[in-house]
């Protein structure tokens, strides 16, 4: 079945530091989605990005469905983007959103 | 924009007793939902996915039995937890899909945490 492997599974910065968190899959890809998850357990969904790159303030995400990965780019980051990050995927014929297990990213300021 | 409501935030039942948990979907039509838990260790698990107009498919460990869902229209899916013991605790999470197919991002709910007692 497919599988998620999302890496590293923790991560310190110092503040001003960029963060670059992976994704890869065993499947081919349909769609890839990365969330933030609040510490009161709500995810917010930051991109949905099946392919190619995307970007949002300090944000960006690339998709290469070739070399099967996402990755999540955090430029400068700030005590404020502490918390945890997931991605869920699903392949196209079992329709099953699967996430990986979570990067925690802490920022020190 | 497109929003999805869950509720109740949390829940603390007895042991053996049974927790309902709903899901609305406001701003698209929710042709998917899919139920997951995450447990304390903060892994997600799908327990099941419903699709309008096709039988909702359980994954393994997972049971009809135990936990009932209901996706009756568009806009609403609800989940129960019949007979919660300790080993159900954890955040229930809903992430409704619109749109045909298999393609469309995810939208979720915030959750609803069971404490078991």
């Amino acid at each position: 079945g497919q599988q998620v492997q999302q890496s590293p599974a923790s991560l310190v910065l110092q503040e001003g530091e960029n963060a670059e968190l992976q994704c890869n899959f065993s499947t081919s890809l349909n769609s890839m989605q990365w969330f933030y998850q609040r510490p009161g357990g709500s995810l917010v969904s930051l991109f949905y990005n099946p392919s190619g790159t995307k970007q949002s303030g300090r944000l960006t995400s690339t998709t290469v469905i070739k070399e099967r990965r996402s990755s999540l780019h955090i430029s400068s980051s700030q005590t404020t983007d502490s918390g945890t990050y997931l991605c869920a995927m699903d392949s196209g014929g079992n329709y099953k959103p699967t996430f990986g297990k979570g990067t925690s990213l802490v920022v020190h300021p | 924009g497109a929003l999805v409501y869950q509720y109740p935030r949390r829940t603390i039942c007895k042991s053996g007793t049974s927790m309902r948990m709903e899901c609305q979907a406001v701003g698209f039509q929710a042709t998917s939902v899919a139920w997951y838990r995450q447990s304390p260790q903060k892994t997600f698990e799908l327990i099941a996915l419903s699709t309008v107009n096709s039988a909702i498919k359980y994954e393994q460990n997972f049971t009809q039995e135990k936990f009932p869902i209901s996706h009756p229209n568009l806009s609403f899916s609800s989940m129960t937890v019949l007979n919660a013991y300790l080993e159900d605790r954890g955040l229930y999470l809903c992430g409704a899909r619109e749109g045909l197919g298999n393609t469309g991002q995810l939208y979720f709910g915030e959750g609803s945490k069971l404490t078991v007692l």
